[in-house]
């Protein structure tokens, strides 16, 4: 039973326009929820995340969005850029709003999105 | 936030052998987590290594086939025994990298033949 899903195996999108990476989960006990990128031969980079007691959350061109309701969540990238083109990863974790970096949280991963941008 | 370094980065072995993987992380950390990513699957949670104590492994993995080690706070290894075409992955370590979410290795790219 997969926990974390990412519907979407692969996404092209032109440059300059918004990527939209979808993910949806399963446990309501999930409640931090990050996103990764990878690039092939190299491990996954963290680039954002997103507490169950928020909706958005904001760095730079990358926003992600949660809907708790609809156990759903998205990470937009405005504007698109060729570097953009990556694995991406939806990753979740119960941290039982404790979630403060110490290192005992295991996180569920969803099978990854195949970003590629355009120029 | 913490640097790892992994290694091999790829190796092809013969079935019924073992490999060792290193990772290095350049400051100390509580806990090492080791994960597997099977072809066109997600990242799977293989065990979690704390310092002094015996690796916590997850269901469907064993210690005999995946013994690890974790003489330090900066240092673990996962051993992938008696391979089988089965066990060709990549392999992660990962470590917590406080308020950054978690920093990963580059990886082991293993191929059983």
């Amino acid at each position: 039973d997969q926990q974390v899903k990412q519907n979407s195996p692969s996404l092209s999108v032109q440059e300059g326009r918004i990527s939209i990476l979808n993910c949806d989960y399963t446990n309501s006990m999930f409640d931090y929820f990050l996103w990764y990128k990878k690039y092939p031969a190299e491990g996954p980079t963290f680039l954002i995340s997103i507490s169950s007691i928020k909706d958005k959350n904001e760095d730079g061109r990358f926003t992600v969005f949660l809907n708790k309701s609809a156990k759903h969540l998205s990470l937009h990238i405005v504007p698109s850029q060729p570097g953009d083109s990556a694995v991406y990863f939806c990753a979740a974790t119960i941290s039982d709003g404790a979630y403060s970096g110490a290192g005992s949280y295991q996180l569920t991963f969803g099978k990854g999105t195949k970003l590629s941008v355009i120029p | 936030s913490a640097v790892i370094s992994q290694k091999p980065s790829r190796d092809i072995c013969q079935r019924g052998t073992s490999l060792t993987i290193q990772c290095q992380v350049d400051s100390q950390v509580t806990m090492m987590f080791w994960y597997r990513q099977q072809p066109g699957q997600s990242l799977t949670l293989i065990a979690t290594a704390n310092q002094g104590s015996e690796a916590t492994y997850e269901s469907g993995f064993v210690i005999d086939k995946f013994p690890i080690s974790r003489p330090n706070l900066t240092f673990s290894t996962l051993t992938v025994s008696n391979m089988s075409p089965e066990d060709s992955s990549i392999y992660l370590c990962s470590v917590d990298t406080t308020g950054y979410g978690y920093t990963f290795g580059s990886g082991t790219r293993l191929t059983v033949v």
